[in-house]
């Protein structure tokens, strides 16, 4: 069964620009995860979906960061414009249901400049 | 609010010998508890989990984890470390639905 997919691996960008990031889940997973993973501390929660609707995103910041998946499979977080301190890996997660165990991908390694 | 703590940013231990990766929580409601394994430059690889019934978990690699109720711990060991264990461990807790983790601690098997 093939993991959950994510790209690019690594991106490195000037402050101000933008960016994306593509992540496909384990086939038939109804819930898809992305996740901010800071240097030095734990993956932190930035948004939850359920098919291609919003469960949780409480804690993304809606005036830079949007993500959508709209078909309910592939789905794509981006930022615009780009800080410095959004530099961090940004893991993509995905289960079958929401309360199932979440399987993650490689992540996005981002530098900002 | 729940939390996730893992008091120690780094473990050593020599290979062959047992080893305690330590994680406590605060939560209201019963907790699902969680360790995952990262290595360098990759994802978060699941290992085990705790949702209800026999206090020993066992996992993936050989581990296992304890869940302590009354401490509120949720202890990762291994009874004979092997330098391929080597790596990021990170303990987290679920209650309704989102999960929140730790800050991990590394792990450093010696040879």
């Amino acid at each position: 069964e093939a993991g959950v997919a994510q790209s690019p691996r690594y991106k490195i960008i000037e402050k101000r620009q933008s960016v994306a990031f593509w992540c496909n889940p384990i086939s038939g997973h109804a819930t898809l995860y992305w996740y901010q993973q800071i240097l030095g501390q734990g993956p932190k929660l930035l948004i939850q979906f359920q098919n291609n609707g919003v469960v949780d995103d409480s804690q993304l910041p809606k005036d830079r960061f949007s993500a959508e998946r709209l078909k309910g499979v592939d789905s794509t977080l981006k930022i615009q414009p780009a800080k410095l301190e959004d530099s961090a890996v940004y893991l993509c997660a995905s289960s079958l249901v929401s309360a199932d165990t979440q399987y993650f991908g490689p992540g996005t390694r981002l530098t900002v400049l | 609010a729940q939390s996730v703590a893992q008091p120690e940013d780094q473990v050593n231990v020599a290979e062959g010998n047992p080893l305690t990766v330590k994680c406590t929580y605060s939560v209201s409601g019963n907790p699902y508890l969680f360790w995952y394994v990262q290595y360098p430059n990759r994802g978060l690889q699941f290992l085990l989990k705790y949702i209800t019934g026999d206090n020993l978990v066992k996992g993936s690699y050989g581990f296992e984890a304890e869940f302590n109720k009354s401490q509120t711990s949720f202890h990762l060991k291994k009874p004979s470390a092997l330098v391929s264990d080597s790596a990021l461990y990170f303990c987290a807790v679920r209650v309704f639905g989102q999960l929140t983790f730790g800050s991990g601690t590394q792990l450093t098997v010696l040879p």
